[in-house]
């Protein structure tokens, strides 16, 4: 498997413009995380999926943000409309639930900067 | 809510030495934890995957222990190498999220 696929690596957008990035799991595996990485915060946890069902968007920090997973090989976070502040690395991630003691695996990241 | 923390967050050491870096967290109903290395401007790589009714995980110069009931994990790392200079973070699994720490940045000094 050639792992969890993120794209695009990179994204560099204008203030307001609509920016979707997205990510294909590990064929098998049916929970999948999105995450944000900053100097200033870590990784935080923004969204997760069960069986392409959303479990959890605590996280999501504001309506502009939203994610879907129409179906087990693929989801999409979208930002809309997307601010400076929203510059950051997002993360796919990956894992099985067949028993909760699975590891997680993660994608690349996109490096996301909107000016 | 699960709290990870990772003490210390940098880390600088001499080629060669051993060390460990340590991760504690607040809630021990967890079914596993995981340490992750991430270097500059790339993803996680999974390093150590440790069950919760396991004790300890080896691969190659790495040691990870885990003791629940006090909310502890170490990786201790042998011979380090330049190569070994990057991010380590900690990720543990309760319910059906991960809960990561904010990570030790190591440098390993040739």
């Amino acid at each position: 498997d050639a792992g969890v696929i993120q794209s695009p690596r990179h994204e560099v957008t204008e203030m307001g413009q609509e920016v979707t990035l997205r990510c294909k799991p590990i064929s098998g595996h049916n929970s999948l995380f999105w995450y944000r990485q900053t100097m200033m915060r870590g990784l935080e946890l923004l969204i997760y999926f069960n069986n392409n069902v959303p479990i959890d968007d605590s996280g999501m920090p504001e309506d502009r943000f939203s994610a879907k997973m129409p179906n087990a090989s693929f989801s999409t976070l979208k930002i809309q409309p997307s601010e400076p502040r929203d510059s950051a690395v997002y993360f796919c991630a990956s894992s099985s639930q067949q028993g909760l003691n699975t590891e997680a695996f993660f994608g690349q990241g996109t490096r996301l900067t909107v000016v | 809510k699960q709290e990870v923390t990772q003490i210390p967050a940098a880390l600088s050491v001499p080629e060669g030495e051993n060390l460990v870096l340590n991760c504690s967290f607040t809630d021990s109903a967890i079914y596993n934890l995981q340490w992750f290395r991430q270097d500059p401007g790339k993803g996680l790589t999974s390093l150590l995957l440790i069950q919760s009714s396991q004790r300890e995980q080896t691969s190659g110069r790495l040691n990870a222990s885990l003791d629940k009931s006090s909310g502890r994990s170490t990786l201790y790392i042998a011979a380090s190498q330049p190569g070994d200079s990057a991010t380590y973070l900690c990720a543990v699994r309760s319910g059906n999220q991960f809960y990561f720490g904010t990570g030790t940045s190591l440098t390993v000094i040739p």
